[in-house]
């Protein structure tokens, strides 16, 4: 993997569901992954910065999960609430912490 | 503590003008950083200074962009002559220097080009 990868692209759920995203990134020379949440108009927030093989990370209702060696982490939302609803940005730094590479996002809507 | 803060919030500017876009970092981060999303891509790496050093700049499209950091503080980024693609969100991050610290973004500055 070259790229850094989320899927699915966006997501609809009903209010109280659990749900998860997958992101995949290249496991060569990896530094960090990191996990944001972005509504449009406001800064990415960050939720997670993640160095270690097998860490996982959790605040509040969600958690991540990261597997350097095969290159992908989960982030998990349990009980979904509308405020969720946003772009979740998964972005991966190789080679030193000179930069970041994003996916594309996944954008959650929750439907109350 | 303020967080990172980037001016203007909009900005629409005419084919072959110039626009100026500034970025104030968290007070005592060193590293600065220049992102750029447009619409319905992923957010992409422009430049990455370390106080007023440019430390990698390998993703700047091309001469039109140019990047300042005065003093180690605030960022200027700007675009001349403007081009219709250059259109997005202009995104400004900080971060302190060390291994594990997570970087800061401002809320982005949206520039249309028309």
């Amino acid at each position: 993997i070259l790229n850094v990868e989320q899927s699915p692209q966006s997501l609809h759920v009903q209010e109280g569901d659990s749900t998860n995203f997958t992101c995949s990134f290249p496991s060569s020379n990896f530094y960090a992954l990191h996990w944001y949440r972005w509504e449009t108009a406001k800064s990415p927030e960050a939720l997670f910065v993640m160095t270690l093989n097998g860490d996982e990370k959790k605040k509040g209702r969600i958690s991540a999960t990261l597997n350097t060696k095969e290159g992908y982490s989960y982030l998990y939302i349990k009980g979904s609430q509308p405020e969720d609803s946003a772009t979740y940005l998964c972005a991966s730094s190789n080679g030193g912490y000179q930069k970041v590479t994003f996916g594309i996002g996944t954008k959650l809507q929750v439907i109350p | 503590e303020a967080g990172v803060t980037q001016f203007p919030s909009h900005s629409v500017i005419e084919k072959g003008q110039t626009v100026t876009l500034r970025c104030d970092p968290i007070s005592g981060h060193d590293n600065l950083y220049w992102y750029r999303r447009v619409m319905g891509k992923e957010i992409k790496f422009l430049l990455h200074f370390v106080k007023e050093s440019k430390q990698d700049e390998s993703g700047m499209p091309n001469n039109r962009f140019l990047a300042e950091r005065t003093g180690g503080t605030y960022s200027t980024l700007k675009v001349q002559p403007a081009e219709l693609e250059d259109s997005g969100v202009y995104f400004c991050a900080s971060r302190q220097t060390g291994f594990g610290y997570e970087q800061y973004f401002g809320p982005g500055t949206r520039l249309t080009v028309t």
